[in-house]
């Protein structure tokens, strides 16, 4: 069963830049994995971030960019703000219709 | 513009069965692949199923055999049937809309199902 893996919780300060990671209990990320990541805040739907591992969905800003680094897709903040502070989750598309989501990464802007 | 509803959310006794409907406007559900996704209270995103527009049908391995997704592209609206209701089966449900490469572009508001005796 492979498991997708994310950081549980991250912090950045106002104005600072995160990375959030998303990798594979076996084996390593590709874009092969179409890998997208989405923002939840609590009791709302998951809002579409990037898609296509680095492709910014409509409205999102520029702050938000989606890339591969080594063997994980990652997500990268900069100039947090306080309205960032959510849960984000990565899905991999792991071929023959099943795709899987990493656990989510709590993030904190303090 | 694009717009999931959900509905047919509620609480059900475990063994029961129940069908949820999402709803689509702003596009036809028949042209793209259609999924749903479960959120367990206080826990993270977990697909469930996904319905492509070649009407071929995927589950996640724990509900295989229980749930069936389905569309009615007459009613532009997504299904899916759940039998044999477990406790651990209490979720919101969420639609989404999905593209090749794009995975999941939009989504409902969620309805939630509570499993429980």
């Amino acid at each position: 069963q492979t498991v997708v893996t994310q950081e549980p919780s991250f912090s950045v300060s106002p104005g600072g830049a995160v990375t959030l990671t998303c990798g594979l209990s076996s084996g390593s990320v590709s874009t092969s994995y179409y890998p997208s990541w989405y923002q939840q805040t609590p009791g709302q739907a998951p809002r579409t971030l990037i898609y296509n591992t680095n492709i910014r969905s409509s409205g999102v800003p520029d702050r938000f960019s989606g890339s591969i680094l080594g063997n994980k897709a990652a997500l990268t903040i900069t100039g947090a703000q306080a309205d960032d502070e959510s849960d984000y989750y990565c899905v991999l598309y792991m071929g023959s219709g099943i795709w899987v989501f990493g656990g989510g990464t709590k993030l904190t802007v303090l | 513009e694009v717009q999931l509803v959900e509905s047919g959310g509620g609480l059900i006794q475990p063994g029961g069965s129940l069908r949820l409907s999402c709803a689509a406007s702003g596009f036809s559900v028949s042209n793209f692949y259609m999924t749903w996704v479960r959120q367990a209270p206080g826990k993270g995103l977990d697909w469930v199923s996904v319905i492509h527009t070649s009407d071929n049908t995927d589950y996640t391995d724990s509900v295989k055999g229980r749930f069936t997704v389905s569309r009615d592209n007459s009613k532009n609206t997504l299904y899916l049937q759940m039998n044999s209701l477990r406790a651990e089966d209490t979720a919101v449900y969420y639609c989404a809309r999905g593209r090749p490469a794009y995975n999941f572009d939009y989504w409902g508001q969620g309805t939630l199902v509570t499993v429980s005796s």
